[in-house]
């Protein structure tokens, strides 16, 4: 079974860190592209980082640039966010997706296929 | 950066009704939208690949349309099912993604 699983959650202080990590498993994952999304409370879905399957391209939304960095190792099945410096407004719901890529046609095509539950941030004093 | 809006934010519809959503991209992406029903406590589930690809198991009354800036999703015939919130979301830069505000689709 294709299955992804958050961890690292917690309460933390503002100016506090935190690492999730993501575990996958039933699917070759060095083969695909990764990406962390958050769900504020009452607020919409937010991509906040993508990496690529070898990690060497990386992106982030601009409320997280250069205070989160994301990273896998691919011997290990993993995924993670390292995120420092945090905020009130980061915390939400964290889940990693699994970005499925193809062609079709003259055209190429991502989309985010596979998602974990979550693992839940708190920032709060 | 690539922004995504949609429009409207909410709507409320009857089951049977025609549902259009609408999301317009900040610069061309081409066919690089993809879209998302989402429901509490649940994941994301994509209807819509590369602006008009319906995602295997999607049922047929899900479409989308466009190219460039501007795109559509259309639900033929409303079901009880369909009651959620949609998102579109731009994959044109990978892997650095954006995904529109959401429209929430309610009972009227």
């Amino acid at each position: 079974e294709v299955q992804l699983v958050e961890s690292g959650g917690g309460v933390v202080r503002p100016g506090g860190s935190l690492r999730l990590s993501c575990a996958a498993s039933g699917f070759t994952f060095g083969d695909y592209g990764m990406s962390w999304v958050r769900q504020a409370p009452g607020k919409g879905l937010e991509w906040v980082s993508g990496i690529s399957w070898n990690g060497d391209s990386t992106g982030y939304a601009d409320s997280v640039k250069g205070r989160f960095t994301i990273s896998r190792d691919n011997a290990k099945n993993s995924l993670y966010l390292q995120m420092n410096s945090l905020r009130a407004e980061d915390t939400a719901l964290y889940q990693c997706a699994r970005v499925l890529g193809g062609q079709q046609s003259s055209y190429y095509y991502y989309y985010m296929d596979v998602w974990g539950k979550g693992t839940t941030v708190t920032v709060s004093s | 950066d690539i922004q995504m809006m949609q429009s409207p934010s909410s709507l409320s519809a009857s089951l049977g009704d025609r549902v259009t959503i609408t999301c317009r991209a900040s610069q061309s992406i081409s066919n690089y939208l993809n879209w998302y029903q989402h429901k509490p406590g649940k994941a994301p589930k994509l209807l819509i690949y590369a602006a008009s690809s319906l995602q295997s198991g999607v049922p047929s009354r899900f479409s989308g349309s466009g190219s460039g800036t501007d795109f559509t999703l259309t639900i033929s015939s409303l079901q009880p099912e369909d009651f959620a919130t949609y998102y579109c979301q731009q994959s044109y830069s990978n892997p650095r993604f954006t995904f529109g505000p959401g429209t929430k689709v309610d009972i009227k």
